[in-house]
Order: structure tokens, then C-alpha cells, then sequence
């Protein structure tokens, strides 16, 4: 099973882009990567997920590299509300089950 | 989408307890997981909650300590049985409406505290 490696905490100032690397090294060629997000005493909420083509969706952009080792979430410009965890996701290939890496804790400034 | 719902939102329990947890999702889902998350931690998948039969559980739990029910394709329940202080944690469902990989859609969390 693919692992995620993530930055530990990264702060952004409100209004700019917040650009949040993930390293997933060992993927295979099946597997999907997935963020999400969970803002404190909540329950984590999808964002996005891709494959091997970037992707945009209303909340962010996902910038998935050609060998698919490492991604990037953008979200375009970060508001006080941005401000939580974001787990970068592998989903198990051929399952529905995400293995969860320890996350990026992204705070916001204003 | 589908909303997920759970209770109870918290409990405190002593040692040696069990405590049932139930979640409960506004629409049919083809897939519903437990996780477990420990003060401070990632998301850790407890089992997967299997409609009709066994939940399939993943390393390092077990089903004589966390048993779990799925009558249906909406409700399923997780209890933590004899309950240590290492059981403290946040315990979170969610489930896959859609069954086409596209996102887990995840229950509040139940916050446990075990003396």
C-alpha cells in the first residue's frame, strides 16, 4: 500500500495561494490520490481527488506530477476559514479504502 | 451526497465498560468504514462495515474488541468493548454513496474518554 509523506504545518497569509506538496513515492499505477481536509472537532471533508491529470474543482486545484511520486493541493487564495488539516490520501487500489497520512496542519494568517 | 450522522457526539466511560456507537447515513451508501483517530493523530481504518456479514477488520484490531453490526445500507454500529484508557480517542464512520470512488463522505466522530 502507498504511504503519503507531508510538511508537518505551513502557514499561508489570507488572500494568497496556499500550496500544500505531498510525496507518495511508492503509488502505483491504479491508485487514486485524494485530499481532504478536517477543521477542528469535525469529521474530514473531500476536497479533491485525481490520477494522473491535474484537476480543478470549486475548492481547489490539484497538480499531480508526470511520474504521479508527488502532488500538490492549491487553494487559489486562502481564507481564515482554510485553516485546518489536510491529509493527502492514497486509495487502495481496486478497494474503497483510504490509507490516511499524517497531514499538513495549514493555519491561515491574517 | 449523503449526510452522516452519529451518536453519541461524546462519552466518558469507565474501564472495563463497552460502549455502542451508532451511525447513521440519510441515504443508501455501498460502502461504511470506522476509523479511529487518537488525540493529535491521523485517521486510522478500524474495519470495513459489511452489509449482511462479518465487518472485515485490519491489522491490529479485532472483532472480539470492536464489534460491529451493519443491518442495512444506512446504520451501522461500532462498540468498544472493555474499555482501557488506550481507547480514548475519537471514533469517526463514513461511508461511499456513490460506488464509484469518487469521495467518503465522513460522520462527525464520537469523542471517548475511558478512565
Amino acid at each position: 500500500d502507498a504511504k503519503t509523506t507531508q510538511p508537518p504545518s505551513m502557514d499561508c497569509a489570507e488572500g494568497r495561494a496556499a500550496n500544500l506538496p505531498c510525496n507518495h513515492s511508492t503509488i502505483s499505477g491504479n491508485e487514486y490520490v485524494y485530499w481532504y481536509r478536517q477543521i477542528h472537532s469535525q469529521g474530514p471533508q473531500y476536497i479533491i481527488h485525481g490520477l494522473k491529470n491535474n484537476e480543478t474543482n470549486e475548492m481547489a486545484s490539484l497538480i499531480i506530477t508526470e511520474d504521479r511520486k508527488s502532488s500538490t493541493l492549491i487553494l487559489p487564495h486562502a481564507t481564515l476559514r482554510d485553516t485546518a488539516v489536510y491529509y493527502c490520501i492514497v486509495r487502495v487500489s481496486g478497494t474503497y479504502k483510504y490509507i490516511f497520512g499524517t497531514g499538513t496542519r495549514l493555519k491561515v494568517l491574517a | 451526497s449523503a449526510v452522516i450522522s452519529q451518536k453519541p457526539s461524546r462519552d466518558i466511560c469507565q474501564r472495563g465498560t463497552s460502549l455502542t456507537i451508532q451511525c447513521q447515513v440519510d441515504s443508501q451508501v455501498t460502502m461504511m468504514f470506522w476509523y479511529r483517530q487518537q488525540p493529535g493523530q491521523s485517521l486510522t481504518l478500524i474495519a470495513t462495515a459489511n452489509q449482511g456479514s462479518e465487518a472485515t477488520y485490519e491489522s491490529g484490531f479485532v472483532i472480539d474488541k470492536f464489534p460491529i453490526s451493519r443491518p442495512n445500507l444506512t446504520f451501522s454500529t461500532l462498540t468498544v468493548s472493555n474499555m482501557s484508557p488506550e481507547d480514548s480517542s475519537i471514533y469517526l464512520c463514513s461511508g461511499d454513496a456513490s460506488g464509484s470512488f469518487n469521495e467518503q463522505f465522513f460522520g462527525p466522530g464520537t469523542r471517548l474518554t475511558v478512565l
